[in-house]
Formats: C-alpha cells, sequence, structure tokens
C-alpha cells in the first residue's frame, strides 16, 4: 500500500482565517514533505520532516507552520494567508533521505484564500 | 536555477503516435524518477530509475537513464488518450556536506493525446 490521504480535499478561506491541512501515512515512511504547487508548475517543496523533526525549512512565511506530532502524520497550519497562497498544497513521504528517494504524493489539498 | 530542463513543455499528438520527453541535467544524480500528474491530483510515481544506463520498460513507456546519470528520457509507443497529462521527472541528489537528500523536479510536459 502506497497510500498517502490528505484532507480536506478543498479549503476555501479568508484572510483573517486559521486553518490547518492534514496528512497521513501508513507505510511506516520516517520522512514526510509540504509541496506548493501552483498551476501547469512543477511542485515547490516547503518542508521536510525527518524522523518527526523539521529537517528542511525552504525560508517558507510564518504564516505556514508545520507539525509532525507522530511518524504517520503531518499537519500543515495556516494563518494570516494572502490571495497568492492559493494553490494546490501536497504532502509526500519517502522512507528516507537516504535510503530511497521515491516520493509518494498524496492527492492535494486545494486551497482558495479569498 | 533550474537543475532540470525538462523538453518538451508541451505536446500535443494524435492517437498511436510516438513521444519522448527528455530531462536534462548537468548535475549528477543518485536516482530519477518519472511522475505523472492529472489535474488537481497529486503526482504518481510510475518508474525509479538509479543506475546509469539503466532501461526500464512498463507496458508501452520506456524509462531510460542516461550512462552518467545527467539525463533521463521517457518514450510512449503508440500513444492513448488515457496518457494526458503532465510528466515529471524529479533527481535526487545529496546535498554538499550532507547526507540530506532532496528531489529536484523538472517544469513538466503537459501531454495532450487526441482520439
Amino acid at each position: 500500500d502506497t497510500e498517502v490521504t490528505q484532507t480536506p480535499k478543498h479549503l476555501v478561506m479568508g484572510m483573517t482565517n486559521k486553518k490547518s491541512l492534514k496528512c497521513e501515512q501508513h507505510m511506516g515512511h520516517r520522512a514526510m514533505y509540504w509541496y506548493k504547487q501552483k498551476a501547469k508548475k512543477p511542485p515547490e517543496l516547503m518542508f521536510v520532516y525527518s524522523y518527526e523533526k523539521l529537517s528542511i525549512n525552504e525560508s517558507v512565511p510564518s504564516r505556514f507552520s508545520p507539525e509532525c506530532p507522530n511518524s504517520s502524520l503531518l499537519n500543515l497550519h495556516l494563518h494570516a494567508l494572502q490571495p497568492e497562497d492559493s494553490a494546490l498544497y501536497l504532502c509526500a513521504s519517502s522512507q528516507g533521505l537516504v535510503t530511497s528517494y521515491e516520493q509518494y504524493f498524496g492527492p492535494g489539498t486545494r486551497l482558495t484564500v479569498t | 536555477t533550474q537543475l532540470l530542463e525538462q523538453s518538451p513543455q508541451f505536446l500535443s499528438i494524435q492517437e498511436g503516435e510516438n513521444l519522448t520527453v527528455y530531462c536534462n541535467s548537468s548535475s549528477v544524480f543518485s536516482s530519477l524518477q518519472w511522475y505523472r500528474q492529472e489535474p488537481g491530483e497529486g503526482p504518481v510515481l510510475l518508474v525509479t530509475v538509479v543506475t546509469g544506463g539503466e532501461v526500464k520498460k512498463l507496458k508501452r513507456l520506456t524509462f531510460q537513464f542516461g550512462d552518467a546519470r545527467k539525463d533521463s528520457s521517457l518514450h510512449i509507443t503508440a500513444a492513448q488518450p488515457g496518457d494526458t497529462g503532465l510528466y515529471l521527472c524529479a533527481g535526487g541528489i545529496l546535498s554538499r556536506g550532507s547526507t540530506l537528500g532532496r528531489l529536484y523536479f523538472g517544469r513538466g510536459t503537459q501531454l495532450t493525446v487526441w482520439p
């Protein structure tokens, strides 16, 4: 089973709202990722967690706050977003950062900021 | 800086035609992955190649990794409308001074196959 699940599928939020995106995998993977993808563009890396610790932050604005409560779960907390933050947010996981680079993606959350 | 140059960016062909998508870099990659993505969905992993010169076949899709592990190609034989989608190549590379790996994506090839 190579499934990564993400909720919600769609999210519309105002610029003053606080919301969270959730990601879950049960493949025993120890690395998890958040990506942002604009239409017709490749995914852009935002954050990487390895063994539940933040390993990479690609200079993402503080209005995005990641959290890894355990090895199966990854959250992205959103606060005071801007309309330009509207995008498809993808979660991915892999066995690890060194042993395998195969990343398995979830279906994404389509975020619209109004 | 775009580590992986993917071409062509757009490809529109008739059902039954063959096509090749290229992914090139001046960097050496530990592995290279190909994904296919449909609108509003996450990328789906098609194949991973890790050995220079490696060729992998997946039904009508043939993937090749260059001998020097700097380039890769995806060839589709007798394309079908169901092949329509965004094809992404992504290379795994070790960061300098660290064993931390990350994936670098090409810009993608939007393939449309008309019936």
